[in-house]
């Protein structure tokens, strides 16, 4: 069983709405959450991280942590064909090496 | 200029060739870490750094060997390339002075065919 779980996609939704990202990971004992934007061909880059349950909000987008779910969740607003591309969650263990994991990745196609 | 970078960000190489990539910070970052990525694979750690004399393995390090060289140049050797490690390999650094967050930072990426 992967450790970290994301529905690849693709994903479309139109110019406007909100597009809902999910990720499930395996690992009860995880305190940190991330959620990387990886434009094709290029590196991944933060856009959030989290680590309390709930909603933490930046700009357009929101992250939401649900650990007895094991659930993290990203949600984009008013999406814009800019935001195409694909979101990578990360997750970090609770191990002594405390490495990220990450999921596969869910490709995100905002039509105009 | 860019704060993590790598070289080279394309080669081409033959089966059984030693190949050696590159990264370097300029962020002060103390861990540094190389994984690939594969389509459909999401990244998967090969080696990861804390310090200088400290170097652990990851998920996939069969076939590669690293060296940290300083804190700010981690490099990723692969001793005798395969078709198989054809794959975008990516550098990352991150900073555990402020407990709790470790953000990594990725390098621009540097894309790897073997013939």
């Amino acid at each position: 069983q992967k450790e970290v779980e994301q529905n690849s996609g693709p994903l479309s939704v139109p110019e406007g709405a909100i597009a809902s990202l999910n990720c499930t990971y395996s690992d009860r004992g995880s305190q940190s959450f991330f959620w990387y934007r990886q434009y094709s061909g290029k590196s991944p880059e933060l856009i959030m991280s989290i680590y309390s349950n709930g909603d933490k909000e930046d700009g357009r987008f929101t992250a939401q942590l649900n650990k007895a779910s094991q659930y993290v969740s990203l949600l984009i607003r008013d999406s814009q064909p800019s935001d195409s591309a694909t979101y990578l969650c990360a997750v970090k263990s609770s191990g002594s090496a405390r490495q990220l994991t990450f999921g596969s990745g869910t490709q995100l196609t905002v039509l105009p | 200029d860019a704060d993590v970078t790598q070289t080279p960000r394309n080669r081409i190489t033959k089966t059984g060739k030693r190949i050696m990539l590159e990264c370097s910070q300029t962020k002060g970052h103390d861990r540094m870490y190389w994984y690939r990525q594969d389509p459909g694979l999401g990244l998967r750690l090969i080696y990861y750094s804390f310090d200088v004399k400290d170097i652990n393995k990851g998920e996939i390090s069969d076939g590669y060997s690293v060296s940290r060289q300083a804190q700010a140049k981690f490099s990723l050797s692969l001793e005798s390339a395969i078709p198989n490690q054809t794959a975008l390999y990516f550098c990352a650094t991150s900073d555990f002075k402020t407990v709790g967050t470790d953000t990594q930072y990725f390098g621009p990426g540097t894309r790897l065919t073997v013939l």
